[in-house]
């Protein structure tokens, strides 16, 4: 079975503070990688993933994060947040369980940016 | 990526009774999703439901509780029946394909 642990539950950044969400996944198979975004009242939207090639990925908003194969990791980052960056993020995997693809999310990381 | 109407967005239901959920999505999808999200933990998946088949439910999750259609590729519903306390939740959503998964808006339950 996959499983994905998210280390941060709850993280508190002054603005223009770089930001390192931590996310481990177990699955012994091939992955992609997802992370989500749910603004305060809003719905989750796609903030970037990853399915194969560069291990560094780039989304949205000036996140970006790296696959690390070795690790079975999946880190988001950003070098400057934003106080509009308050969100809950969720790191994904999504793999082969039982003869289909199967998403499994993390707990998730509540990032409170302070201005 | 394909965008989902769900609806209701909220509601409150006396315990005993059920509610129907709705999600609509823009194109046509082969795959949907029905998600549970308790407060204070992450997305549970409940069941994948495939258009053509009966869905596929997760560890937990079982038919009686929790009926789902999926008439045809762009419309899937999600009854959550004899409802409890213990059903108050968030139920999402979400229609995958290659660019990654969309989710409805929630619909945010309240059983008392």
């Amino acid at each position: 079975a996959q499983s994905v642990s998210q280390h941060n539950h709850h993280v508190i950044l002054s603005e223009a503070a770089s930001l390192e969400l931590g996310c481990n996944y177990s699955y012994g198979g091939t992955v992609n990688l997802f992370w989500y975004v749910q603004y305060p009242g809003q719905h989750l939207q796609l903030l970037l993933k990853y399915f194969s090639g560069d291990p560094l990925v780039k989304g949205i908003k000036g996140f970006e994060a790296e696959f690390i194969k070795s690790k079975f990791s999946f880190n988001l980052r950003k070098p400057s947040v934003q106080w509009s960056d308050t969100a809950e993020y969720f790191c994904a995997v999504e793999g082969l369980s039982g003869g289909y693809q199967k998403v499994t999310f993390g707990i998730g990381t509540k990032l409170q940016v302070i201005p | 990526s394909a965008v989902i109407s769900q609806k209701p967005s909220r509601d409150i239901c006396q315990r005993g009774t059920s509610l129907t959920i709705q999600c609509q999505v823009d194109s046509q999808v082969t795959m949907m999703f029905w998600y549970r999200q308790q407060p204070g933990q992450s997305l549970t998946l409940i069941a994948t439901a495939n258009q053509g088949s009966e869905a596929t439910y997760e560890s937990g999750f079982v038919i009686d509780k929790f009926p789902i259609s999926r008439p045809n590729l762009t419309f899937s519903t999600l009854t959550v029946s004899n409802m409890s306390p213990e059903d108050s939740s968030i139920y999402l959503c979400s229609a995958g394909g290659d660019y990654g998964y969309t989710f409805g808006s929630g619909t945010r339950l309240t059983v008392v």
